[in-house]
């Protein structure tokens, strides 16, 4: 049973530049929310999709932008990075929204020079 | 938005010894969650607490959810090396969860 999987696990861009993240979801799930995780601190809710639609989102500015596949697997874009978009990114995915559990990936680190 | 505070920040304990951290908001709570996140990985589910003043234990690892639904801790006794890691408490929300500030444990051989 594959589990929450994310690409790439690491990466490195420069200011400006745009970066895309992905993940596919723990076989049998629909729904995937994605967290950003900066250095020693707690995962912030950036978004969730379900039916590929946006259904929830965290505090966080247009620059960050998301996409959901009929296959149920979930793109996060980032325009115009800044230093402070260096972080740990995480996908979890759940069934019908949200069921009580979360599970999620490794995490793509990201970092912004 | 409703705050978790986790402390202590960071912990650093030998083995062998025990250990409490608190998770404590302003607001209730319909249920917490605690999750423990290992170096390189994603956090991982423990357990669920919902009944105010409910006691749920994990092998060494003791969950307590306040009477009032608007605090929790986490007592582990004889703590080992690989009970070292994030420890985060997270809120349910309108179909999501949201976490804590974490509490970051390394535990000394």
């Amino acid at each position: 049973d594959a589990g929450v999987t994310q690409s790439p696990t690491h990466l490195i861009k420069t200011r400006g530049q745009q970066v895309t993240l992905r993940c596919s979801p723990k076989s049998g799930h629909d729904t995937v929310s994605w967290y950003q995780q900066a250095l020693g601190q707690g995962p912030q809710f950036i978004f969730q999709y379900y039916e590929e639609e946006e259904r929830q989102r965290g505090n966080f500015p247009d620059r960050f932008s998301g996409h959901q596949f009929p296959n149920y697997s979930s793109e996060l874009n980032v325009n115009a990075l800044l230093l402070g978009d260096s972080a740990l990114y995480l996908c979890a995915s759940s069934r019908r929204l949200f069921t009580g559990e979360l599970f999620f990936g490794e995490g793509s680190r990201l970092t912004v020079l | 938005t409703q705050l978790l505070e986790q402390s202590p920040q960071f912990l650093s304990i030998q083995e062998g010894e025990n250990l409490t951290v608190y998770c404590n908001s302003s607001s209730v709570f319909s249920s917490l969650q605690w999750y423990r996140q290992e170096p390189g990985e994603g956090p991982v589910l423990l357990v669920t607490v919902v009944t105010g003043g409910e006691v749920k234990k994990l092998k060494r690892l003791t969950f307590q959810f306040g009477d009032a639904r608007k605090d929790s801790s986490l007592h582990i006794t004889a703590a080992q090396p690989g009970d070292t890691g994030l420890y985060l408490c997270g809120r349910p929300g309108a179909n999501n969860l949201f976490f804590g500030t974490g509490t970051r444990l390394t535990v000394i051989p």
